[in-house]
């Protein structure tokens, strides 16, 4: 069965600062693997997508994320915080092909402080 | 309104009693899954409907959960003899590709049981 694990409950990082999220991956064969944001009294939104090819995928809102088969790793980056990025980060990996049941990890709250 | 509607946003109800709980999808999305959100447990999947196909419901936690999905669109999922443990909140998302992740996700349904 395909899992994900966030292993970072809660990050805080200054403003203007790198960001990196991790995401380890649990899946036996070519996973589909996304990031998604919720961020205080909103849905969920899709930040990006892995499907295939090049490893290194961008978003938006300036987040990219990077797909490493050898350690089971999707991270999402962004070289630089913002306050607004504040928010809750879900990773998620999907079967490839036919119908995608996605399987969410627990997420990760990002605190951004001045 | 352009995105996935959820209503009610918020239900109150005595441990025992039933519950229903209404997912409105984009107009022409195919696809349309129910996930529970609990605290600290990341995003569980329940349903997935998938045009006129059988449901996945591989997800959902006890016989006393159901779901349906109306000419396509929308969608209700039903709690029966609610137990306090189903306290979550009940996201609903649609997606407009076969085989596509969750695309866009409702404000959910805040499900407490007293």
């Amino acid at each position: 069965a395909q899992s994900v694990t966030q292993p970072d409950i809660h990050i805080t990082v200054s403003e203007g600062a790198s960001l990196e999220l991790r995401c380890n991956y649990s899946y036996g064969a070519t996973p589909y693997l996304f990031w998604y944001v919720q961020s205080p009294g909103q849905g969920l939104q899709l930040l990006l997508k892995y499907f295939s090819g090049d490893t290194l995928v961008q978003g938006i809102k300036g987040f990219e994320a990077e797909f490493k088969r050898s350690q089971s790793s999707f991270n999402l980056r962004k070289p630089s915080v913002h306050w607004s990025d504040a928010a809750e980060y879900f990773c998620a990996v999907g079967a490839a092909g036919g119908y995608q049941k996605v399987t969410f990890g627990i997420g990760t709250k990002l605190q951004v402080i001045p | 309104g352009a995105g996935v509607s959820q209503s009610p946003s918020n239900k109150v109800t005595e441990k025992g009693k039933d519950v229903e709980l209404r997912c409105d999808p984009i107009s022409g999305h195919t696809a349309l899954y129910w996930y529970r959100q609990s605290l600290g447990q990341g995003l569980e999947f329940l349903i997935y409907f998938q045009g006129n196909s059988a449901p996945d419901k591989s997800g959902l936690p006890s016989d006393r959960f159901s779901a349906e999905r109306t000419g396509g669109s929308v969608s209700t999922l039903t709690i029966q003899r609610t137990q306090q443990e189903d306290s979550a909140v009940y996201l609903c998302a649609s997606s407009a590709n076969r085989g596509g992740q969750p695309q866009h996700f409702g404000d959910g349904t805040r499900l407490s049981i007293l």
